[in-house]
């Protein structure tokens, strides 16, 4: 019985190369949310995905970011010609279908990537 | 726009003493708190939730209280063990539509020996 699962792990780029982190979440769970810890800080939402549909992005950076939730696979959370500000740890995390579970709207996190821009 | 705050960002409390963790939010609409753990290197993990229809909840050592009119909410753990030592998150959502959840800063606990 997988949790969220994550990968890779760590994941290090020179300035100006694609990041791609990828996102599978808990059995049974369609609903993913990519959030963002910069060092020292807390989480900041970023994006908030269903299969092939994007429910709330208000929280991605307007360029360069992007995230999908095919209807077959990963969600994945892209980052182009990334900077060194982009260096943090990115967590997924999976839900049931809203309402779902009554006694808990909580998520479940999958244990991050590390992002490391050199 | 920091909805959800938790002002204190490290506490250090000796083992078997109570720990208190606070938390304030903004937003009247959040009507579901929940308090999330962080271990270094790893993912937070679902500690305890509280609906705003109650007041307070407990699960063994932990418990959370919720003051609507003051938009504040606690948590409690007694007694406090060194494997609580951890990043607490407190976290808030409005539960009428489809929504995020919205997250504190943080609070790095140190249980001492």
């Amino acid at each position: 019985n997988a949790g969220v699962m994550q990968n890779p792990r760590h994941l290090v780029r020179r300035r100006g190369q694609e990041a791609r982190l990828r996102c599978s979440p808990m059995k049974g769970h369609s609903h993913v949310y990519w959030y963002r810890q910069l060092p020292e800080e807390g989480l900041k939402f970023m994006v908030y995905l269903q299969k092939e549909n994007i429910i709330d992005e208000s929280g991605m950076p307007k360029e360069r970011f992007s995230a999908e939730f095919p209807k077959e696979g990963p969600s994945i959370l892209r980052i182009q010609q990334v900077v060194r500000g982009d260096s943090a740890a990115y967590f997924c995390a999976s839900s049931p279908p809203w309402g779902q579970d009554p006694l808990s709207y909580g998520y479940t996190f999958g244990s991050g990537t590390r992002l490391t821009v050199v | 726009d920091q909805q959800v705050k938790q002002n204190s960002p490290s506490l250090s409390v000796q083992e078997g003493r109570i720990s208190i963790l606070n938390c304030d939010y903004t937003n009247s609409m959040f009507d579901y708190f929940l308090w999330y753990k962080k271990y270094p290197a790893e993912g937070p993990t679902f500690l305890i939730s509280i609906s705003s229809i109650k007041d307070k909840n407990e699960d063994g050592r932990f418990t959370v209280f919720l003051n609507k009119s003051a938009k504040h909410l606690s948590l409690h753990i007694v007694p406090s063990q060194p494997g609580d030592s951890a990043v607490y998150f407190c976290a808030a959502l409005y539960t009428g539509t489809a929504s995020k959840l919205t997250f504190g800063t943080g609070t790095r606990l140190q249980v001492t020996l």
